[in-house]
């Protein structure tokens, strides 16, 4: 079946770092992938989707390309911030057969940024 | 817009009881899934209503069960709580037939199994 592995964490940085998140998975299909962030207290929001190989989703500074040959979608930011401490999810789901959306995710990465 | 909104926002229940999760999805949105967050985990999907019927189901005894209402709203049961359910319990809410439109989670309820 489907999943997605994410790189272990915790992962902590200092304010101004560079972020890499690695994320690989396995699909039978052509699945759509994404990024959810989930702040302390609430629910999961999209961050940013790629639906297609050699897509670039980015939003707020993150930025992730779906590479099929490797089967990756790393999240990457040049430039943290300590507001982006939170726990990333990536996550797939595939568009095709009976999957209708379901979406499967990683474990998830907590990154927590100090000033 | 008010989102998706769940309720409770916390519930402590014990061994054996019975449990509703209620959910209301976001204006327009038609499908709603469940997911099941243990501590330190990805949400793992249960289940999927979409026109009153449940559509797709994930690896969960049937000791969870599900409803959806004509005005798209619902819920969530478990039966016969076992500890190994507590866990944070998300409604996720998705309009469009695109299966890969963005779905949108509520804050979630916090179930605790005693």
């Amino acid at each position: 079946g489907d999943s997605v592995t994410q790189m272990e964490g915790p992962v902590t940085l200092s304010e101004e770092a560079f972020l890499t998140i690695n994320c690989t998975y396995t699909a039978t299909g052509y699945p759509s992938l994404f990024w959810y962030v989930q702040y302390p207290g609430e629910g999961l929001q999209l961050l940013l989707k790629a639906t297609k190989a050699d897509d670039k989703g980015s939003n707020k500074g993150f930025e992730a390309t779906y590479r099929k040959e490797t089967t990756s979608f790393h999240l990457e930011k040049g430039s943290v911030q300590v507001s982006d401490s939170a726990v990333y999810f990536c996550a797939l789901s595939d568009a095709r057969g009976t999957s209708y959306g379901k979406l499967t995710f990683g474990q998830g990465t907590i990154l927590t940024v100090h000033p | 817009d008010a989102g998706v909104t769940q309720s409770p926002t916390h519930l402590i229940k014990t061994r054996g009881q019975q449990v509703t999760l209620r959910c209301s999805p976001k204006s327009g949105h038609d499908t709603v899934s469940w997911y099941q967050q243990a501590l330190g985990q990805g949400p793992q999907f249960i289940f999927q209503y979409y026109e009153e019927e449940e559509r797709q189901r994930g690896n969960f005894p049937d000791r969870f069960s599900g409803h959806q209402f004509p005005n798209y709203s619902s819920e969530l049961n478990v039966n016969a709580l076992l500890l190994g359910d507590s866990a944070l319990y998300l409604c996720a809410s998705r309009g469009g037939r695109r299966p890969y439109n963005e779905q949108f989670f509520g804050p979630g309820t916090r179930l605790t199994v005693l």
